[in-house]
């Protein structure tokens, strides 16, 4: 166990609709990391937060976006969805954001669009 | 931007060592890390190298060459419970890019 919580675990939904999914980092961990992995793609950097602030930016689309809460909790939201957004989500957290520290991952959200 | 390449899969068996080569291309370059992720799972932090050379850390041991921009992560001993995907991950100052990965069959 990492310490880092993402809810849901699953969701199944349709196409155009929203999603939501949430991320608690490690207790002290003030970065948090979101990434995407599909079977084609791999595991692709989204978008990070430290401390409440946007702080790097990655292969995230305009229809996704992501905010970092002042208790350090991070919310994804995915609209309008596309069939080719399922995918594994994964959150992972990290102390700072000097690029050197380990990044630990959350369990993940499994979404399927149908 | 940047760009890794890694053997999509090894196979060996229980015992024995195996090697997963990486090699990368990018700008910024902080340190080559190593994650293992079972199926279904959260990848799960292995080794990172930031100076040339090589990091032992149990079994697993990891290797950096800046000037050659590559790497490697050293499996001895392989366990059945080794069988996993192993990703390499080059870290800039702002972002922990990861390549597709290498699937590890471990058999008896």
């Amino acid at each position: 166990d990492s310490g880092v919580t993402q809810t849901p675990k699953h969701l199944i939904t349709a196409t155009g609709q929203r999603v939501t999914l949430r991320c608690s980092p490690r207790s002290g961990d003030l970065s948090v990391y979101w990434y995407q992995q599909s079977l084609d793609q791999g595991l692709q950097f989204l978008i990070q937060y430290y401390n409440g602030e946007e702080r790097a930016k990655g292969n995230i689309l305009e229809r996704f976006s992501a905010q970092q809460f002042p208790d350090l909790h991070s919310e994804l939201n995915l609209s309008p969805l596309e069939l080719g957004d399922s995918a594994l989500y994964f959150c992972a957290s990290s102390v700072g954001t000097s690029g050197e520290e380990t990044q630990y991952f959350g369990p993940g959200t499994r979404l399927l669009v149908l | 931007g940047q760009s890794l390449e890694q053997p999509s899969e090894v196979t060996a068996v229980e015992g024995a060592i195996v090697q997963i080569n990486c090699t990368y291309q990018t700008s910024g370059f902080y340190g080559l890390s190593w994650y293992q992720q079972h199926d279904g799972g959260a990848p799960t932090f292995l080794s990172y190298n930031a100076l040339d050379g090589l990091e032992e850390t149990g079994r697993f041991s990891s290797f950096l060459s800046r000037s050659d921009s590559y790497g490697y992560l050293l499996l001895q001993e392989l366990q059945m419970k080794d069988s996993a995907s192993y990703f390499c991950a080059v870290k800039t100052r702002s972002t922990l890019t990861f390549g597709k990965g290498t699937m590890l069959l471990v058999s008896p």
